[in-house]
């Protein structure tokens, strides 16, 4: 499966343990997006990278959340002090830094916490 | 925020062609129109995008008007399997910081 990969699909973790997702992105891209999404909304931007480098954050990403790429391959996303608010489907995309080209999305880790 | 606006809802009957609308009337000249869509509890899937002209791919065709104000989705024959959320989005950004930023998508519901 050349697609994106996202590890793991489901974690159940306690209020105010850190958890860590890992997206593997399409080997080739070097675009690599997170995003959040909760039920009934659309995906929410969270931050992307260029390469190793990331670009933005968004103002949902709180000092609790950090983001890291570090050889511009796979990426980590990670939530200090989980709260219940951070329930929700976590979705990391990849793309090339073209201008005519398409992002992919992978499967998401469903977050809850409890 | 998203700079389009999309029905709520839609239904379709299967076989029939599911036509969804898009509104995105402050689109810049450079900024594409994409369409993805979400099954339950999946990630989103690509489907189509343009920036002007019209295009058409194994899945789907995207009608874009000429002052590029709205588009619309065409599923030419729908089946119980194109049940989703549509979302319609315009990418944002300069080449180097391009971003997606998501709506509330259409609700398409295709009835038996």
């Amino acid at each position: 499966d050349t697609g994106v990969s996202q590890d793991p699909r489901h974690k159940i973790t306690k209020r105010g343990q850190n958890v860590t997702f890992r997206c593997d992105p399409i080997s080739e891209h070097n675009r690599l997006y997170w995003y959040r999404q909760t039920l009934g909304q659309g995906p929410e931007f969270l931050t992307y990278f260029q390469n190793e480098a990331q670009l933005e954050k968004s103002r949902l990403l709180s000092d609790r959340f950090s983001a890291e790429r570090p050889k511009g391959s796979f990426s980590t996303l990670e939530i200090q002090r989980t709260e219940q608010g951070d329930s929700a489907m976590y979705l990391c995309a990849s793309s090339l830094n073209h201008m005519n080209t398409e992002a992919f999305f992978g499967q998401g880790t469903r977050l809850t916490v409890v | 925020d998203a700079k389009t606006t999309q029905p709520t809802s839609m239904d379709c009957a299967e076989g029939r062609a599911a036509n969804l609308p898009c509104n995105h009337s402050t689109i810049s000249g450079n900024e594409y129109v994409y369409w993805y869509r979400q099954i339950h509890s999946q990630g989103p899937q690509y489907i189509i995008h343009g920036l002007k002209n019209n295009e058409t791919n194994e899945m789907a065709s995207l009608i874009i008007t000429e002052d590029r104000k709205s588009s619309t989705l065409i599923l030419p024959h729908a089946t119980l399997r194109d049940t989703a959320v549509y979302y319609c989005i315009v990418r944002v950004g300069v080449l180097g910081t391009y971003k997606y930023i998501f709506g509330t998508g259409t609700r398409l519901k295709v009835l038996a």
